[in-house]
């Protein structure tokens, strides 16, 4: 069973459309972070979130922590073909340290 | 600065072969990890490591083996390859044990065991 679950696993869309990826767990976070993914390379780190309810928008990109501080959301407003990749959710336990317990991810695919 | 190196990029192993996967940062971090990522799982940390000569397991340590003799190195060891860890692996690094820091990732090594 995973630690955080994401939402939708595969999500494919056109040029311009809206979307919400979710990363949902039963635990407490002290810390989230989203990464993305292309292929051939390791993820790069897209923002990081630590208050319940924090709210970080990375130009089309809105993410949320949830209040009670175990789930959080990734929205892409007017999505692009450069935003298609895989987006992972990853987060810190303060009983793990800066140990990482990553989702599964979400592969986007958007189309011209 | 090259960030986090990984070598080699691909690999093919038979059975039983060992082998080494050989991470480097030029960052001057303490922090480095290994993960591995597989199909639907997201990535799995495999060992870490919070400064030179001290490394833990993580929550898929079976079948590695890891040092760190350099703030710089952090190489991981199969001893004997088995087709269950064919997977791409992942060399990480960061500053500082706080959970919000920024961890870095290789480009990976893609490991095929036959």
């Amino acid at each position: 069973t995973q630690l955080l679950e994401q939402s939708p696993q595969f999500l494919s869309i056109q040029e311009g459309e809206n979307l919400t990826v979710y990363c949902n767990s039963s635990s407490v976070f002290s810390s989230l972070q989203w990464y993305r993914q292309e292929p051939g390379e390791g993820p790069v780190l897209l923002v990081t979130v630590v208050t319940g309810g924090e709210v970080k928008k990375l130009k089309r990109l809105t993410f949320q922590f949830g209040d009670a501080r175990k789930d959080s959301s990734l929205h892409i407003t007017a999505a692009q073909p450069g935003d298609t990749g895989l987006y992972l959710c990853a987060g810190a336990r303060e009983t793990s340290g800066s140990r990482l317990t990553f989702g599964e991810g979400t592969q986007l695919t958007v189309n011209p | 600065n090259a960030g986090v190196t990984q070598t080699p990029k691909f690999q093919v192993l038979k059975t039983g072969q060992s082998m080494t996967l050989q991470c480097a940062q030029d960052m001057n971090h303490e922090y480095m990890s290994w993960y591995r990522q597989d199909p639907g799982m997201g990535l799995r940390l495999i060992h870490y490591s919070v400064g030179a000569g001290i490394t833990d397991q993580g929550e898929v340590p079976n079948g590695y083996n890891v040092s760190r003799s350099t703030t710089e190195d952090f190489p991981l060891r199969l001893l004997s390859a088995a087709p269950s860890q064919t997977s791409v692996y992942f060399c990480a690094s960061h500053p500082w044990v706080t959970g919000t820091d920024t961890q870095y990732f290789g480009p990976g090594t893609r490991l095929t065991v036959l």
